[in-house]
């Protein structure tokens, strides 16, 4: 069975500084994996996702994330947080096939403060 | 605009009442899906639907029914059954397959509290 561990669940960073968090999946395949991020109160925003290729991709709102198959990691990363980042951030790992198709599962999330 | 709308937005409910939460989209998507947040947990699957009359349990389907009449609508009913129904519930839909993958789009969620 697929799984997603985010081993932070709360994070404070000054406003300005570089910004990481992590995620760590399994899966028997290759993943699609996902991060998504949500306000309080609000649904759910896709930041960026991985299929294939590049291991480094982009998103939106200045945000990267690599995968690394050798580590099982999917870690986002920003250069300079910015006070609206404040919100939680979910890492999530997609089935591409057989009875799960369709299917995500979620990490726990992140939450993330931003100090001024 | 394209997108997935959620009503109510709050929901207050009597212990031992049935209550339905209503879930529309307008991507012309063919999956839908229906989750439940709470703090700490993350999202956990209640159930989920590929195509049209037809529909799975997720993980944590029991107290809870769903219907997949049109390809709009996916209301989801919390029945009595529920035995801890407070949470804040999100819909979501996707186009399963091809480039796009799995992605899923998000309403804005319908919170639901057990008096």
């Amino acid at each position: 069975a697929q799984s997603v561990t985010q081993p932070d669940i709360h994070i404070t960073v000054s406003e300005g500084a570089s910004l990481e968090l992590r995620c760590n999946y399994s899966y028997g395949a290759t993943p699609y994996l996902f991060w998504y991020v949500q306000s309080p109160g609000q649904g759910l925003q896709l930041l960026l996702k991985y299929f294939s290729g590049d291991t480094l991709v982009q998103g939106i709102k200045g945000f990267e994330a690599e995968f690394k198959r050798s580590q099982s990691s999917f870690n986002l990363r920003k250069p300079s947080v910015h006070w609206s980042d404040a919100a939680e951030y979910f890492c999530a790992v997609g089935s591409a096939g057989g009875t799960s198709y369709g299917k995500l599962t979620f990490g726990q999330g992140t939450i993330l403060t931003v100090h001024p | 605009d394209g997108g997935i709308t959620q009503s109510p937005k709050y929901l207050f409910r009597k212990e031992g009442q049935n209550v339905t939460l209503s879930c529309e989209q307008n991507l012309n998507h063919d999956a839908m899906y229906w989750y439940r947040q709470d703090p700490g947990q993350g999202l956990r699957l209640i159930y989920y639907s590929q195509i049209v009359n037809d529909f799975q349990k997720g993980d944590i389907a029991e107290g809870y029914s769903v219907s997949r009449e049109k390809k709009e609508s996916f209301p989801l009913t919390v029945t009595s059954a529920q035995k801890n129904p407070t949470a804040f519930y999100l819909c979501a839909s996707s186009i399963p397959g091809g480039r796009g993958g799995n992605e899923q789009f998000f309403g804005p969620g319908t919170r639901l509290t057990v008096l």
